[in-house]
């Protein structure tokens, strides 16, 4: 149980494109979604948190009008990288947490690499 | 300087030996503590979380240990497998305000040799 699905897994594309990737929690109500950055041997970057219904909650130094951030259902949240440039070529990962306690685990997807030529 | 410091950065180990991986943090206070594991271009994976309150915890092969009073992880990895090869990322969670976010670890690379 407790499956995260994120897609795509790899995009390659233009400078100035925009990417929407999409994170579903298959088998359970994900009231709580993170979306994550990952740069090479570095480690797990929180960009934002999405709670269902209500707007993102971005971390500081994060463009709010860059990574657009969508969490319109219980099982679905999305991340729109507007303009994409080189500099935003990364590893993005989400993740979900169900209702509950803050010490239940976030259920992560298999992430989106993200190349911007 | 990283709340949440590894050791080692990386190893190297044969199949069917035992490690132990460390973690030191000084996020305080504290909620909990919780090992992931990570294969290359995939997302974490839970292995466990711990609370304040528990010193052990096991999950199949992996059991971690925590000693709050020293602010102190372990986890240890028996009998391993091939399969065991990849990132071991240690992630605490403060309890207070901002503080309230999982603080990540930079996390020891396992290689598992035949």
């Amino acid at each position: 149980g407790a499956v995260v699905s994120q897609h795509p897994s790899w995009v390659i594309c233009k400078s100035g494109t925009s990417v929407k990737i999409e994170c579903r929690s298959l088998d359970f109500q994900a009231t709580t979604m993170f979306w994550y950055r990952q740069f090479p041997k570095q480690s797990l970057m929180l960009m934002a948190t999405s709670n269902e219904g209500s707007k993102a909650t971005y971390e500081q130094g994060v463009e709010k009008d860059k990574f657009l951030i969508n969490h319109a259902s219980l099982t679905l949240s999305t991340l729109t990288v507007t303009s994409a440039h080189p500099e935003d070529s990364s590893f993005y990962i989400c993740s979900a947490r169900a209702y509950g306690s803050s010490n239940q685990p976030q259920h992560f997807g298999d992430g989106t690499r993200l190349s911007i030529l | 300087k990283n709340q949440v410091e590894q050791s080692p950065q990386s190893l190297i180990i044969l199949e069917g030996k035992n490690c132990t991986l460390q973690c030191n943090y000084t996020v305080s206070p504290f909620s909990n503590l919780r090992w992931y594991k990570q294969d290359t271009g995939r997302g974490p994976v839970s292995l466990t979380i711990m609370t304040f309150s528990e010193n052990t915890k096991s999950n199949g092969r992996y059991t971690a240990t925590l000693d709050a009073d020293t602010k102190q992880s372990s986890l240890h990895i028996t009998a391993s497998q091939l399969s065991d090869s990849a990132s071991y990322i240690c992630v605490v969670r403060g309890d207070a305000g901002n503080n309230r976010k999982l603080i990540w670890g930079l996390g020891t690379s396992l290689a598992v040799n035949p």
